[in-house]
């Protein structure tokens, strides 16, 4: 299995605070990205990255921000959750474009 | 915008059965296709990756064909198992991203 992983795993919080979910991958692939999955609409993708410090928006970015200062670390920040941010997220990676991407476990959001 | 769907939504087989999962998308200019594998509660596991280029790809009792002109992929499972009861996601690649289709949920029952 590809060595990612995500934390933290269950994550309950309150509408209007900021929240940070970090994937960490010790493969050293280039690509990162952050989907979210919820029920009705499957998998969506949120933001990516191509390398470190290039990034860019998916399809579902509003109110979400991302940082990825170092290969392994791709951070996804909630800037105020709102509860329509509760959702199952999903990193993945990629070694380079057009080949398979590996997912992590996800992190299970409860925005209250 | 890269638009899958899968049909059927939820399959429910006898232990034995051969079975055909559909997948199909709306761009042609695909650049590659992947079949992924998701229990509850869990992650996706890759299990096919079909490049542009490829006609179909095996591994053990899966194969899964692409035909780009139809728009169409399937997935077929050979002499299925009560362990290959899970939810098998397609997602088309018209670049970076992956773009999923909303998954069949397959039963295999004893």
């Amino acid at each position: 299995d590809a060595g990612i992983t995500q934390s933290p795993r269950h994550k309950v919080t309150e509408t209007g605070t900021p929240v940070t979910l970090r994937c960490h991958q010790t493969e050293n692939h280039r690509y990162m990205y952050w989907y979210r999955q919820d029920p009705g609409h499957g998998l969506r993708l949120i933001h990516y990255s191509y390398g470190v410090k290039d990034t860019d928006k998916g399809e579902v970015s509003d109110g979400y921000s991302v940082s990825r200062s170092k290969t392994e670390d791709f951070l996804l920040t909630l800037e105020s959750a709102t509860s329509s941010q509760t959702s199952v997220y999903f990193c993945a990676i990629q070694p380079g474009q057009g080949e398979t991407q590996y997912f992590g476990p996800g992190t299970r959001l409860l925005v209250l | 915008k890269q638009e899958v769907t899968q049909i059927p939504a939820a399959l429910s087989v006898p232990e034995g059965e051969n079975l055909v999962l559909n997948c199909s998308f709306t761009d042609s200019a695909i650049y590659n296709l992947q079949w992924f594998r998701q229990d509850p509660g869990k992650g996706l596991t890759s299990l096919l990756l079909i490049q542009s280029s490829q006609r179909e790809q095996t591994s053990g009792r899966l194969n899964a064909s692409l035909d780009k002109s139809s728009g169409r992929s399937t997935l077929y499972i050979a002499a299925s198992q009560p362990g290959d009861s899970a939810t098998y996601l397609c997602a088309g690649s018209s670049g970076y991203a992956l773009n999923f289709g909303k998954g069949t949920s397959l039963l295999v029952t004893p």
